[in-house]
């Protein structure tokens, strides 16, 4: 499996883009990047995956580096709701159909009103 | 569409007694899967179930089990309980097929005293 690379914590303003980093060098070929988020005390929520291109949904954006080692998570305009640890994990095939999230310890993302 | 629901929340029992905790995944989800969190271990991923069949394992041992039922509803079981097994428990649950997200439910606070 794909090992990850996060920074422990990030402030980021409310209001401001944040901009969350994370590298997975020994990713392979066919493995998606997968963020997650978890908000204190509830279960982790889905944000958005890719696999080669840069990916939009409501909630963010998610930039791949072209030789697939690195991305980046943007959440366009930050609130205090926003304030939560955020996980990047690839995506590895189990077999038999199955994939399985393996958690990191993920950036813990402060806003700061 | 409701979300992911578990019972129960909160669960208090004594070391060497068994727990039964319950999933009941979106509508329309065939997959299930359950995750251990603790402060010292983060998210640990323990199974998954597809179709009422256990398609993944973590390296838990044993006394952790599951199942899956005919309407994808999940039960974890887990006997002779240690004193470590006090953590949240969180099941998630997704089509199963393809890529898919996964979406988790609030989670089963268990202490073992």
């Amino acid at each position: 499996d794909a090992k990850t690379t996060q920074p422990t914590s990030m402030d980021c303003a409310e209001g401001r883009a944040a901009n969350l980093p994370c590298n997975h060098s020994t990713i392979s070929g066919n493995e998606y990047v997968y963020w997650y988020r978890q908000i204190h005390s509830q279960g982790p929520q889905y944000i958005i995956h890719g696999l080669k291109n840069n990916e939009t949904n409501e909630m963010a954006s998610l930039i791949i580096t072209e030789d697939r080692k690195s991305s980046t998570l943007i959440l366009p305009h930050a609130t205090l709701r926003d304030t939560a640890v955020y996980y990047c994990i690839p995506l590895a095939y189990s077999g038999a159909g199955s994939y399985q999230l393996t958690f990191g310890k993920g950036t813990k993302l402060s806003v700061i009103p | 569409k409701a979300g992911v629901t578990q019972t129960p929340r909160y669960l208090i029992k004594t070391r060497g007694q068994q727990v039964t905790l319950s999933c009941s995944p979106i509508s329309g989800h065939r997959s299930v899967s359950w995750y251990q969190q603790t402060p010292g271990q983060g998210l640990q991923f323990l199974f998954e179930y597809f179709s009422e069949t256990q398609r993944n394992k973590g390296n838990f041992p044993g006394r952790f089990s599951g199942r899956q039922f005919s309407n994808s509803r999940s039960e974890m079981n887990v006997s002779t309980l240690e004193l470590g097994d006090s953590a949240l428990y969180l099941c998630a649950s997704s089509t199963g097929t393809g890529t898919y997200e996964q979406y988790f439910g609030p989670g089963t606070r268990l202490t073992v005293t």
